[in-house]
């Protein structure tokens, strides 16, 4: 049973570059949500989706950040530009339902470094 | 604004004794209340939950214990196991499905 599915697993580029992360989450899951795990702030929500919707994306930091889900089986992540600012690792998980007691799915990250 | 804190970022436990993390929270409003477990270079694995109208709830070798009048809640691992070394994340979630996850706690079971 394939869990949610990150990729790339690390990614080096250099500041100002585009950066895309993708996400395929758990089959028949239909909440999405991207986190951003760093040093000084922990893991932090920054986007989730509800049936493909973007429901709250109050965590985005910057316009710099976009997010997207063109279906149930596929979700983008991307900076442009970025800045060294942006190094972290990004998870992406999936739950089978909004609310209630439905534990969260996370892929294995992707290690962003911009230099 | 920390929601969640989890003070004690490390623990340190001989194999087969118990390990207790604890984790306190400001928001009165959460319906529940996750641990997740995380190993280096992989994602958080959900652990355990416990409804905020409990105050215990238990799965094997794990128990979580809720005291809302404290807002505070503790996971306890008996017996601890090395296997059980990594980092344990409290993670209280709102009805809307948003998790809120402490600084992590880091237990390692000696051998």
């Amino acid at each position: 049973d394939a869990g949610v599915i990150q990729s790339p697993r690390h990614e080096v580029t250099e500041m100002g570059q585009e950066v895309t992360l993708r996400c395929k989450p758990i089959s028949g899951h239909n909440s999405l949500f991207w986190y951003r795990q760093t040093m000084m702030r922990g893991l932090e929500l920054l986007i989730y989706f509800n049936n493909n919707v973007p429901i709250d994306d109050s965590g985005m930091p910057e316009d710099r950040f976009s997010a997207k889900m063109p279906n149930a089986s596929f979700s983008t992540l991307k900076i442009q530009p970025s800045e060294p600012r942006d190094s972290a690792v990004y998870f992406c998980a999936s739950s089978l339902t909004r609310g209630g007691n439905q534990p969260q799915h996370f892929g294995d990250g992707t290690r962003l470094s911009i230099l | 604004d920390q929601q969640v804190k989890q003070n004690s970022p490390s623990l340190s436990v001989q194999e087969g004794r118990i390990s207790i993390l604890n984790c306190d929270y400001t928001n009165s409003m959460f319906d529940y209340f996750l641990w997740y477990k995380k190993y280096p270079a992989e994602g958080p694995t959900f652990l355990i939950s416990i409804s905020s109208i409990k105050d215990k709830n238990e799965d094997g070798r794990f128990t979580v214990f809720l005291n809302k009048s404290a807002k505070h809640l503790s996971l306890h691992i008996v017996p601890s196991q090395p296997g059980d070394s990594a980092v344990y994340f409290c993670a209280p979630q709102t009805g809307a499905n948003n998790l809120f996850f402490g600084t992590g706690t880091r237990l390692t079971v000696i051998p």
